[in-house]
């Protein structure tokens, strides 16, 4: 069975700028997460989907974060604008249903200057 | 916010020993589930414990669960070097609703020398 795909693996951007992450999940899996980490901490949900719905976003910075999943299945998170303090591995997970076991990607590290 | 907070943060081992780790959590939960993150492979889900079970294995894992002291136990016997990795406590509380969201905790970094 592959695993949850993400792209790119890394990425360096200035403040200020904008960018894009990919996920492709598991298939069939309803649920999609993404999640923030910053070095020496547990992840942080941003977003939650059930299928193509939001179930949770409460704690996405929606001033500058957004993020789709494109018929249930694929899913982008983007910044616009970055700032410092968005340095940090974004992790897609996604699972069978909501309260299932996730399943995690690779994650892509950003670095933001 | 947080809702995990395991023990040790850090724990370093010889190889072949045993390890524990210990999560203790806030609120009520429908489940609690333990991953583990190293450099090669990413998080990895180990085990779920619903919180109905006190007990469960996988292999050379095994996890308690005490709802009452709100705390769980991870046991890692016959440790090997491929165990290096941080370890998450993840609780998944009641809500009523669809909203199945992880509360995570910060990891104990575990290092197994050879």
């Amino acid at each position: 069975e592959a695993g949850v795909a993400q792209s790119p693996r890394y990425k360096i951007i200035e403040k200020r700028q904008s960018v894009a992450f990919w996920c492709n999940p598991i298939s069939g899996h309803a649920t999609l997460y993404w999640y923030q980490q910053i070095l020496g901490q547990g992840p942080k949900l941003l977003i939650q989907f059930q299928n193509n719905g939001v179930v949770d976003d409460s704690q996405l910075p929606k001033d500058r974060f957004s993020a789709e999943r494109l018929k249930g299945v694929d899913s982008t998170l983007k910044i616009q604008p970055a700032k410092l303090e968005d340095s940090a591995v974004y992790l897609c997970a996604s699972s069978q249903d909501s309260g299932y076991e996730q399943y995690f990607g690779p994650g892509t590290r950003l670095t933001v200057t | 916010s947080q809702q995990g907070e395991e023990d040790p943060q850090a724990l370093s081992i010889q190889e072949g020993e045993n390890a524990t780790m210990n999560c203790s959590y806030k609120t009520s939960i429908n489940n609690l589930q333990w991953y583990r993150q190293n450099s090669g492979r990413g998080l990895v889900h180990l085990i779920l414990i619903r919180s109905n079970e006190r007990e469960k294995h996988s292999g050379r894992l095994r996890v308690t669960l005490d709802t009452s002291k709100k705390s769980s136990s991870l046991l890692i016997t016959a440790s090997r070097a491929a165990d290096t990795a941080s370890y998450f406590c993840a609780t998944d509380p009641p809500g009523g609703d669809s909203n199945y969201q992880l509360i995570w905790g910060a990891g104990t970094k575990l290092i197994i020398k050879p």
